[in-house]
């Protein structure tokens, strides 16, 4: 079973707000879980990567895995307009990407001036 | 950096039609996905090649088929294009020792 949980917003917050993207999951089998940002025309970009649970850092972003609760999320300090985008998270169980991911269906994201 | 290319940003075909839609990359990558996305239903994978002539079906093959003769192209092929088909259709590859896939700009598919 394939099933990823996504809101599909559309999230409208002011410039330097942190924001909160979520994703719920029912496979246990995922193991890698990834967040993709995809400008309008433009195809997704990897953002962030983590492997099981925990947390992970970069910069502005911090990506975090919960896997007993099959949920994770990608916080984004300080926002700001050009992080208005669909954020997408992405999953899968094989590693070394030899697997398609399965999808959310991404999360609309406004930052206002 | 890694370039995805796709043949066309947008196409459109009439229904009964077959359609072609191209994807080349450049960076040697072993693997390859096709997507479609469409608002509402996300990124949905339609088929993957882990190596020349090797296809594999991902979760919405039906009807559509693949090619893969060379190691950079990537076909995807519509035999009989029907309205339901209408959507963004992205391809994405990936070199078999990370897990970041590389998205081309996709395509904007029509069928009228």
């Amino acid at each position: 079973q394939k099933e990823v949980e996504q809101d599909p917003g559309p999230l409208s917050v002011p410039e330097g707000a942190i924001v909160s993207l979520n994703c719920t999951y029912s496979n246990s089998a995922f193991q890698y879980f990834m967040w993709y940002r995809q400008y309008s025309r433009k195809g997704p970009e990897l953002l962030m990567y983590t492997y099981s649970s925990g947390n992970k850092e970069d910069g502005r972003f911090t990506a975090q895995v919960d896997k007993s609760s099959k949920y994770i999320s990608l916080f984004i300090r300080d926002s700001q307009p050009s992080d208005s985008a669909t954020y997408l998270c992405a999953m899968s169980a094989v590693g070394l990407g030899a697997d398609g991911l399965t999808f959310g269906k991404g999360t609309h994201l406004i930052i206002q001036p | 950096d890694v370039k995805v290319t796709q043949s066309s940003r947008y196409l459109v075909k009439r229904t009964g039609e077959k359609v072609f839609l191209e994807c080349v990359q450049d960076m040697d990558h072993e693997n390859m996905f096709w997507y479609r996305q469409d608002p509402g239903l996300g990124l949905r994978l339609i088929y993957f090649s882990y190596d020349v002539k090797m296809k594999e079906k991902g979760d919405i093959p039906e009807g559509y088929s693949v090619s893969r003769e060379k190691k950079e192209r990537f076909s995807l092929i519509l035999e009989s294009a029907s309205t339901n088909q209408t959507s963004m259709y992205l391809c994405a590859s990936n070199p078999g020792q990370t897990y970041e896939q590389y998205f081309g700009p996709g395509t904007r598919l029509t069928v009228t």
